[in-house]
Parts: C-alpha cells; sequence; structure tokens
C-alpha cells in the first residue's frame, strides 16, 4: 500500500534556526500539497506543486519559508528564520488530477 | 468569509444513531468535492468523494447541491470506531486546489 512519506516526524528547535521537513510523495502522483495544522486556524494551505512546477504560494510567508521539488521523489518545506509561532503539524500531500489527496504522517514542529 | 465553512460541533450521539453534517463553499467554479476523516493526532484520510448524483459507502452518503452551494454527509448506524473530525475539501483550480472546512468534531457515545 503505497504512502506519503514525511521526515522528520517531530522536531524541536530554538527560535532563529533553520527547519527543514522533507516528503516523498507517492511514485505516479503529479500533485504535491504542503498544509500546516493548528487548533485555532485549522487546514491551511502553504504552496502546492503540479509535475514539480510551483503552482501558488500565496499562503505561505515568503519572508521565512520556501518550498521546492528537486525531484519527483522529493518535496521540501524550510523555514528560516523559524518562530514560535510557526508551532504547528505540517502535512504533505499528494494526488493525481482530479483525485482525493493522500497525506502524510506530518511533522510535528514545536519551536521554542 | 471561509471559502469553505462547517459547523465545529461538537456532535455527541449514541451509538446507532443518525448523523448529518453539512458544509458550504463560497466558489462557485469548485470542481470536486470530498468528505476526509482525521482521528486525533493523526493524518487526514480520504472518507470518499462527493459526486452531484449523490453517491454512498455502505453506512455513509454524501450529497452535493451545486445550486446551493452545499455538501453533506450522512453516517446511519453510528458506530463508536465513527468518532473523528470529519473535513469537508472543495477544490478548484487546474490543479485541483484543495480548501478544507475547519472540521466538524463527532463523538459517539455507548
Amino acid at each position: 500500500d503505497a504512502r506519503v512519506t514525511q521526515t522528520p516526524r517531530h522536531k524541536v528547535t530554538e527560535m532563529g534556526q533553520e527547519v527543514t521537513m522533507r516528503c516523498q510523495p507517492i511514485l505516479g502522483h503529479n500533485t504535491v500539497f504542503w498544509y500546516r495544522q493548528t487548533m485555532m486556524q485549522g487546514l491551511e494551505l502553504l504552496a502546492y506543486f503540479r509535475n514539480r512546477a510551483p503552482l501558488d504560494d500565496s499562503g505561505m510567508p515568503k519572508d521565512r519559508f520556501s518550498a521546492e521539488m528537486p525531484d519527483a521523489t522529493l518535496a521540501t518545506l524550510k523555514i528560516q528564520p523559524s518562530e514560535p509561532r510557526d508551532s504547528a503539524v505540517y502535512f504533505c500531500a499528494s494526488g493525481s488530477q482530479g483525485t482525493g489527496k493522500d497525506f502524510g504522517p506530518g511533522t510535528r514542529l514545536l519551536v521554542l | 468569509r471561509k471559502e469553505v465553512e462547517q459547523d465545529p460541533g461538537p456532535f455527541n450521539v449514541p451509538e446507532g444513531a443518525t448523523v448529518a453534517f453539512n458544509c458550504t463553499y463560497s466558489n462557485s467554479a469548485s470542481q470536486s468535492f470530498f468528505w476526509y476523516r482525521q482521528d486525533c493526532r493523526k493524518e487526514p484520510k480520504l472518507l470518499m468523494s462527493v459526486y452531484s448524483s449523490g453517491n454512498e459507502d455502505g453506512r455513509f452518503t454524501a450529497q452535493l447541491n451545486r445550486a446551493s452551494q452545499y455538501i453533506s454527509l450522512l453516517i446511519r448506524d453510528s458506530k463508536l470506531s465513527d468518532s473523528a473530525t470529519y473535513l469537508c475539501v472543495a477544490t478548484f483550480g487546474g490543479a485541483q486546489k484543495l480548501v478544507f472546512g475547519q472540521g466538524t468534531r463527532l463523538t459517539i457515545n455507548p
């Protein structure tokens, strides 16, 4: 059963440090999404890609967040510098056109 | 106004009851619709797609009303294992951008 994988699963860091989260989408899926979930805001779309090309990153704070897909098997989300308000669960999801999307297990980030 | 709106609940219902959730979406260009289920401290998982003609999967029935821009989910003969948060999703745009509602928390009581 193919799954989206994410690393690390948990990350605790100090304010100001760089955080890199990685995602391996399901082979053959051509869309990849990054979401952030908090109790207050729910699931917020940060960025998404189709065929590795970024389509929309308007949900992402541009000054500190960046998302890339260096190849079809890897998507990355970086925060530099991190802030306590970035503490959340970050989910990666992948899918094909017209279908529901499969989510990874998430990265739980705590910025102290 | 949020793009996808749901009643956050919580809904507390006895086992065996029928429960219904509604959801509205603001973008009339939305193309596809889904219900996801999320258990505590887990990732969202696709429960079912929602079609204009309505669709059923066992005890679950989903309906879409494009004219009124709302989506519904009906759970019949609810089980304890149905306790979760149910997320309504609408998509739009060429890349099927998924927009989630806030989720409706459901607890089934024995």
